[in-house]
């Protein structure tokens, strides 16, 4: 079974610049989040799609981060315009998404330098 | 308070002794706990789910939960150098989220 996939693996942009990070997620599964971690932290959810709806967005600096999930299968998240904060790496995880079964499963991210 | 906490460590142990890690919540309404191992420029990757109080044992691994105190554990019987790591804990919170603690960092000296 083919695991999450994420490109690009590296990014490398000036600040203010945009840039946009690609998921596919496990076959079958419902649910897929992203995430951010920063060096040092545990992921921190940014949004989380059931299917091809928003299921939690509250952490999403929607002022400059946009994400979307169309046909409920692959999804885009976008950084427009970038800060330096948000140098990080963006993980993405798929899950189910029914049942009691909650276990999540990470591609290989990407990360992100904002010089 | 944070919603999950880890001691960051590093927790050193050497080879061949039991590592373990800790962690605590604080949602009360958490009923799935699970364990993350990440390597340095890696992403998470699940090692352990548990879901009833009491121990859970996969291989060297071992997963002890008590609701009751808001604590769950992850104990690693014979530790080697390539258990060095970062490793997570997530209670599950509700509609299908996680919420990751900073993780504890062990280091396994030959």
């Amino acid at each position: 079974e083919a695991g999450v996939a994420q490109s690009p693996r590296y990014k490398i942009i000036e600040k203010r610049q945009s840039v946009a990070f690609w998921c596919n997620p496990i076959s079958g599964h419902a649910t897929l989040y992203w995430y951010q971690q920063i060096l040092g932290q545990g992921p921190k959810l940014l949004i989380q799609f059931q299917n091809n709806g928003v299921v939690d967005d509250s952490q999403l600096p929607k002022d400059r981060f946009s994400a979307e999930r169309l046909k409920g299968v692959d999804s885009t998240l976008k950084i427009q315009p970038a800060k330096l904060e948000d140098s990080a790496v963006y993980l993405c995880a798929s899950s189910l998404g029914s049942g009691d079964r909650y276990e999540q499963y990470f591609g290989p991210g990407t990360r992100l330098t904002v010089t | 308070q944070k919603e999950v906490e880890q001691n960051s460590g590093p927790l050193s142990v050497p080879e061949g002794a039991i590592a373990s890690l800790n962690c605590t919540y604080s949602d009360r309404g958490s009923q799935s706990f699970f364990w993350y191992r990440q390597y340095s420029g890696k992403s998470p990757e699940l090692i352990m789910s548990i879901y009833s109080n009491g121990d859970k044992e996969d291989g060297r691994f071992t997963a002890q939960l008590n609701k009751a105190s808001q604590y769950v554990s992850l104990l690693i019987r014979d530790s080697q150098p390539s258990d060095s790591a970062t490793y997570l804990c997530a209670p599950h919170t509700g509609f299908q989220k996680l919420v990751f603690g900073t993780g504890t960092r062990l280091l396994v000296s030959p």
